[in-house]
C-alpha cells in the first residue's frame, strides 16, 4: 500500500509569483487535507477536500485555493506569494471509513518565498 | 476557542527514563485526541490517538492520559529511547464526518544515550 505522497519536494518562488503543489492520497483515502506548517509551530489547517468539493476552510485567505480529482489527489495553488508564506505545506489523506477520524500526513513540500 | 496548548516546547531525557508531554483544550465540543510524532524533513506520523469516553489509552511504549473535567491529555513514553528523539504534536478534533486538527506547538524531545 502506497503512502501519501507529494511533490515537489522544495521548491523557490519569488514573492508575487504563483505556485501549485500536488499530493496523491494514501490507497483507498477519498478525503485530502492540507496544512501549512511554519518553521518551529504546529501545522494549520488550511482546508479539506471530500469527493471533490471543499469540506472545510481554516483561516486562510482566498488566495489559497484548491482543487481534488476523480482519483482523491490533490492540488494547493496559492497566488500572490507573500514572504510569509514560506513554510512546510502538509497533505493529509483519510480513509473513507465513516467515523475514522486518522489522518495520514506526507512528507511535505517546503516553499520558500524570496 | 479552537487554542491547544503544549508544554514542555523542550524535554531532554535520559535513556530509559520517561517522557511526559502535557496539552489543554478550551473547546469542549473536541471529541478526538491524536498524538503525532515528527522527525526532521518528514511529515507528522501518527502515534496514539484517544476519545474521551476513555481515561487512558496504551500501545507499547506510549500512553495517553486523558482527564475530561480539566480539559487536559498528556503522552507518556516509558523506557524513552534515543530512536524517540523528535518533535511530538498533541492535535484536537470535533464534529461529525472528517474534520480539521488543531494543533499544538510542538514538544522537542532529546533523549540521550
Amino acid at each position: 500500500e502506497t503512502g501519501v505522497t507529494q511533490s515537489p519536494t522544495h521548491l523557490i518562488k519569488t514573492r508575487g509569483q504563483q505556485v501549485t503543489l500536488r499530493c496523491s492520497s494514501q490507497s483507498g483515502h477519498n478525503t485530502v487535507s492540507w496544512y501549512q506548517q511554519a518553521l518551529g509551530q504546529g501545522p494549520q489547517f488550511i482546508f479539506q477536500y471530500y469527493r471533490e468539493e471543499e469540506n472545510g476552510r481554516g483561516n486562510f485567505p482566498p488566495r489559497f485555493s484548491g482543487l481534488q480529482f476523480p482519483n482523491y489527489s490533490s492540488e494547493l495553488n496559492v497566488n500572490a506569494l507573500e514572504l510569509d508564506d514560506s513554510a512546510l505545506y502538509l497533505c493529509a489523506s483519510s480513509p473513507q471509513t465513516s467515523g475514522n477520524d486518522e489522518q495520514f500526513f506526507g512528507p511535505g513540500t517546503r516553499l520558500t518565498v524570496l | 476557542q479552537q487554542q491547544v496548548k503544549q508544554s514542555p516546547q523542550s524535554l531532554i531525557v535520559q535513556k530509559g527514563g520517561i517522557s511526559i508531554i502535557n496539552c489543554a483544550y478550551e473547546n469542549t465540543a473536541f471529541d478526538y485526541f491524536p498524538w503525532y510524532q515528527q522527525f526532521p524533513g518528514k511529515g507528522p506520523a501518527l502515534l496514539i490517538a484517544i476519545r474521551p469516553d476513555v481515561s487512558e489509552k496504551k500501545e507499547g511504549r506510549f500512553t495517553i492520559s486523558f482527564n475530561k473535567s480539566a480539559k487536559q491529555f498528556s503522552l507518556h513514553i516509558m523506557d524513552s529511547q534515543p530512536g524517540d528523539s523528535a518533535t511530538y504534536f498533541c492535535a484536537a478534533s470535533m464534529g461529525t464526518g472528517r474534520r480539521a486538527l488543531t494543533f499544538g506547538s510542538g514538544t522537542r524531545l532529546q533523549v540521550q544515550p
